[in-house]
């Protein structure tokens, strides 16, 4: 079992929809829970941190995070052509700090 | 302006030869990290330090060598010895014993002809 694990896509969505994202990891431990976006050809960029259970919220974004279920998702509201990129889930590990764990990522495509 | 840089953002070499690849913060952060990303894939970590003279394997770090003898610096060998080099890299800073939120170079592509 990888340690994260992402829908690889593409996931598409029509200008204005919500874009859902969704990461599941393996690791019970796990306390921090980030969202990358990468645009094509350059470097990750983090656009949402979370470490509670629940939601949060920043700008068209929200994070949802449920431990118990070991899910983390990322939410797109009003999606624009702007937001098309991959996006990468990274999860860190109770027994090995200092590092991240990255899924593979899930392409998105928001078509006007 | 804080941030890292990486150099050079393209390289091509040959087989058989070693390259290293620069990496240069000025976030005053202690961890620092090397990834390869192969394309449709993940990050993968090669090798990362949390402190100066210190460093730790990744999950990938064979035919790699770096070393970390200042806190701005951590540059990254890729050696013969690494049989499909080709790659982008990525080098990552964050604030030791934080929350793990790592700020990333430009990259750098590198060509094995």
């Amino acid at each position: 079992q990888k340690e994260v694990e992402q829908n690889s896509g593409p996931l598409s969505v029509p200008e204005g929809a919500i874009a859902s994202l969704n990461c599941t990891y393996s690791d019970r431990g796990s306390q921090s829970f980030f969202w990358y976006r990468q645009y094509s050809g350059k470097s990750p960029e983090l656009i949402m941190s979370i470490y509670s259970n629940g939601d949060k919220e920043d700008g068209r974004f929200t994070a949802q995070l449920n431990k118990a279920s070991q899910y983390v998702s990322l939410l797109i509201r009003d999606s624009q052509p702007s937001d098309s990129a991959t996006y990468l889930c990274a999860v860190d590990r109770g027994s090995t700090l200092g590092r991240l764990y990255f899924g593979r990522g899930t392409q998105l495509t928001v078509w006007p | 302006d804080g941030g890292i840089t990486q150099s050079p953002k393209y390289l091509f070499r040959k087989e058989g030869q070693n390259v290293t690849l620069s990496c240069e913060q000025n976030l005053n952060h202690d961890a620092m990290y090397w990834y390869r990303q192969d394309p449709g894939q993940g990050l993968r970590l090669i090798y990362y330090s949390q402190i100066v003279n210190d460093f730790q394997k990744g999950d990938i770090a064979e035919g790699y060598s770096v070393s970390r003898e200042k806190k701005e610096s951590f540059p990254l060998t890729v050696t013969s010895a690494q049989k499909n080099p080709t790659a982008f890299y990525l080098c990552a800073s964050s604030i030791a014993g934080g929350t793990g939120e790592l700020f990333f170079g430009e990259g750098s592509r590198l060509t094995v002809l």
